[in-house]
């Protein structure tokens, strides 16, 4: 069963960028598309886009002009960068597989990440 | 305002059965397959149907799925207190080239 575990700083300053990686183990992250996807606190869950293995990216429009993935097959990790964050990027952000059909089949336990000052 | 429409909330008792309810459009549902997910917050949300009515490996039969044109349906029979929890509907969306969700419906069982 793979497992994926998100990890990065809890805290992070308005105006600056948000760094979070995700380590696939228990599989390959070859061969697949790896997502990000975020929980504002009291609201519902959003996607904010997706990588394949080969660097191919799919970004929520919302969100397309400061987000950024990347991956590193070799250490099977991706990354999230979402700069000029604001207190309304707090979040608890997920990582997860995201296979045919847009079945999103293996979730990270979560992150919270709280951008204040 | 998510692109998908689900009710805030739903309830039941034990034993009951319930259905809840996502409404889309032909550029998301009505062209895509739904797939719906529980969520406990603080936790991995959690795959229950797939592809409209397929059930993955370990979900119990009380859970189904359907799929009508702009919209689609999670229905629960025999309500278990272990089944409060929120659920997601989700789907590809052909307009915005982008996975959406709805927004969420909360579960209580009474």
């Amino acid at each position: 069963q793979v497992q994926l575990q998100e990890s990065g700083p809890g805290l992070v300053n308005p105006s600056e960028t948000l760094s979070l990686n995700c380590t696939v183990s228990g599989g390959s992250i070859n061969r697949y598309f790896w997502s990000w996807i975020r929980q504002p606190p009291g609201r519902g869950l959003e996607w904010l886009g997706y990588i394949s293995s080969s660097g191919t990216t799919k970004y929520s429009p919302p969100f397309k002009s400061r987000i950024t993935f990347s991956i590193d097959t070799s250490r099977n990790q991706f990354s999230l960068n979402l700069k000029s964050v604001t207190a309304a990027d707090t979040a608890v952000f997920y990582c997860a597989r995201l296979t045919w059909g847009s079945v999103i089949d293996n979730w990270g336990q979560g992150v919270p990440v709280i951008v204040s000052s | 305002q998510s692109v998908l429409t689900q009710p805030p909330s739903a309830s039941g008792t034990p034993g009951q059965r319930v259905t809840i309810s996502c409404s889309g459009s032909r550029s998301n549902i009505g062209l895509n397959s739904v797939n719906w997910y529980q969520h406990l917050p603080g936790t991995a949300p959690k795959l229950v149907i797939h592809t409209n009515t397929q059930r993955p490996s370990g979900v119990p039969d009380r859970f189904s799925g359907s799929r009508s044109g702009t919209s689609a349906s999670l229905a629960i029979i025999g309500l278990q207190s272990e089944d409060e929890s929120d659920y997601y509907c989700t789907t590809w969306d052909d307009s915005l080239n982008a996975v959406v969700f709805g927004g969420g419906t909360r579960l209580t069982v009474l």
